[in-house]
């Protein structure tokens, strides 16, 4: 079964509001990372954050971990309506061998102009 | 530096017939993993491989799928008597690697995926 699971799968906001996203996972892992996919496209690699890392920025991005609750959140601020995407998190678990990442089912955000 | 390069972009086959989609990984690239994905859904891992090995096929069906990277050339997800429920967006993401593991930290890079259609 999937590692991930994302919620909410769909999320519609206004342009300029912020955007939050969540990521549940089962096992321990050795990193998560969050990616986004535009219709009919391939994924793009946003960021990346470390078991050992409680947060992590990159421009408007702004991921935590919570190792404890496995839990992991995204959010986008001031949003804008080229953010307009499905996110998908993907873990690395510890009890791979061969380190291959398993992907949630993703949250489609929408961002109204 | 050229990304992940799939084709065919789209590929349609009627039931039965056999589908072979390729998968160039970035220029340095030696790993190679191969997603499905249905429509709505998140990526579902099929297989991981290097030049000339497979790593770990632990998400591959038992009958009909198979998969390759030889020393030269694209790897190669082959689907013998497609049916229509092999129908989905098939991505092949590559990485540098280091010996036989995804080193922790590492990123995938995505192609933009071969989209089956099964009649």
């Amino acid at each position: 079964s999937q590692q991930g699971e994302e919620d909410p799968q769909a999320l519609s906001i206004q342009e300029g509001e912020n955007a939050t996203m969540n990521c549940s996972y089962k096992t321990s892992i050795n990193n998560l990372q969050w990616y986004r996919q535009n219709s009919g496209r391939g994924l793009v690699h946003l960021i990346l954050i470390r078991s050992n890392e409680r947060e992590k920025h990159s421009g408007r991005l702004r991921v935590t971990l919570d190792t404890s609750k496995k839990s992991s959140s995204l959010l986008i601020t001031a949003s804008r309506a080229a953010d307009t995407a499905s996110y998908f998190c993907a873990t690395d678990a510890v009890s791979s061998n061969t380190g291959k990442l398993i992907f949630g089912q993703g949250t489609t955000l929408q961002v109204k102009p | 530096n050229a990304g992940v390069m799939q084709n065919p972009r789209h590929l349609v086959r009627r039931r039965g017939q056999e589908a072979r989609l390729r998968c160039s990984p970035m220029k340095g690239h030696s790993h190679v993993y191969w997603y499905r994905q249905l429509p709505e859904e998140g990526l579902k891992f099929m297989v991981y491989l290097q030049k000339e090995n497979i790593i770990d096929e632990s998400g591959m069906p038992k009958e009909r799928f198979s998969a390759e990277f030889p020393k030269e050339g694209p790897s190669i997800l082959r689907i013998q008597q497609v049916v229509r429920g092999d129908s989905a967006a098939y991505f092949c993401a590559s990485s540098p690697g280091q010996g036989s593991k995804l080193s922790t930290n590492e990123k995938l890079f995505f192609g933009s995926g071969t989209q089956l259609s099964v009649l």
